[in-house]
């Protein structure tokens, strides 16, 4: 199994430019996650999905976007790209029907520099 | 939400016991307690999950006291390769994802 695959590793925006970074993960979990870690700190949830055609907000959504049309992905969208959202972004996912305490998964992260 | 609180740095020798011990003073009845780790330019990878008393795997044991308002993650003959950060996370079991925070962690090194 592949696991959490996000693409692409790197990548270096310009301000204003749009991008998405996508995220795919083969073990037919139902949550998925976005989180972004700044440099010597911990993570921060943006966004996540409990299912196929559902997301919520989490602690820092401001600049992003998020869908979830099949189970397998979840990609994260960068409108207006901003030096704010320069940082390391994390994707996972967990299998739970209910519940919220399942492990995570992580992918490798993509890192992302705004200039 | 129940905040973690855990040292900022630690440093041992290969071969040694590390035990990291997280504060959790209002944990809620329904909130389990896990930890992450983290080894450079990688996402984190689940370590151990407990609710209560003393769970053990293959690669740590964690630690709760009755009351619940701690726990310590311990991690027997470390080696070089253990070198990391960990992370105490709270985690409700049933609620809203979003409750799932994870702090600034503990940046372990250890040393020949």
């Amino acid at each position: 199994n592949a696991g959490v695959t996000q693409t692409p590793k790197f990548r270096i925006l310009k301000i204003g430019q749009s991008m998405t970074l996508q995220c795919t993960q083969d073990m037919n979990h139902n949550y998925m996650y976005w989180y972004r870690q700044d440099p010597g700190m911990g993570l921060k949830l943006i966004y996540y999905s409990v299912g196929a055609g559902i997301t919520d907000k989490g602690e820092v959504p401001n600049g992003y976007n998020v869908s979830r049309s099949t189970t397998e992905d979840f990609p994260l969208r960068l409108e207006l790209a901003a030096p704010s959202q320069t940082s390391v972004y994390f994707c996972a996912s967990s299998y739970s029907k209910t519940e919220s305490n399942q492990p995570q998964h992580f992918g490798d992260g993509t890192r992302l520099s705004i200039l | 939400l129940a905040k973690t609180t855990q040292p900022i740095s630690m440093d041992s020798y290969e071969g040694q016991e590390v035990n990291i011990t997280c504060s959790h003073n209002n944990i809620a009845t329904n909130d389990y307690i896990t930890w992450y780790q983290q080894f450079p330019s990688q996402g984190p990878r689940f370590i151990i999950q407990g609710y209560k008393t003393k769970v053990t795997n293959e690669v740590a044991s964690l630690f709760i006291p009755a009351d619940r308002k701690s726990s310590t993650l311990s991690l027997p003959r470390v080696s070089l390769s253990d070198t990391a950060v960990y992370y105490c996370l709270v985690v409700p079991r049933y609620s809203s994802a979003s409750k799932i925070i994870f702090g600034s962690g503990t940046r372990l090194s250890i040393r020949p």
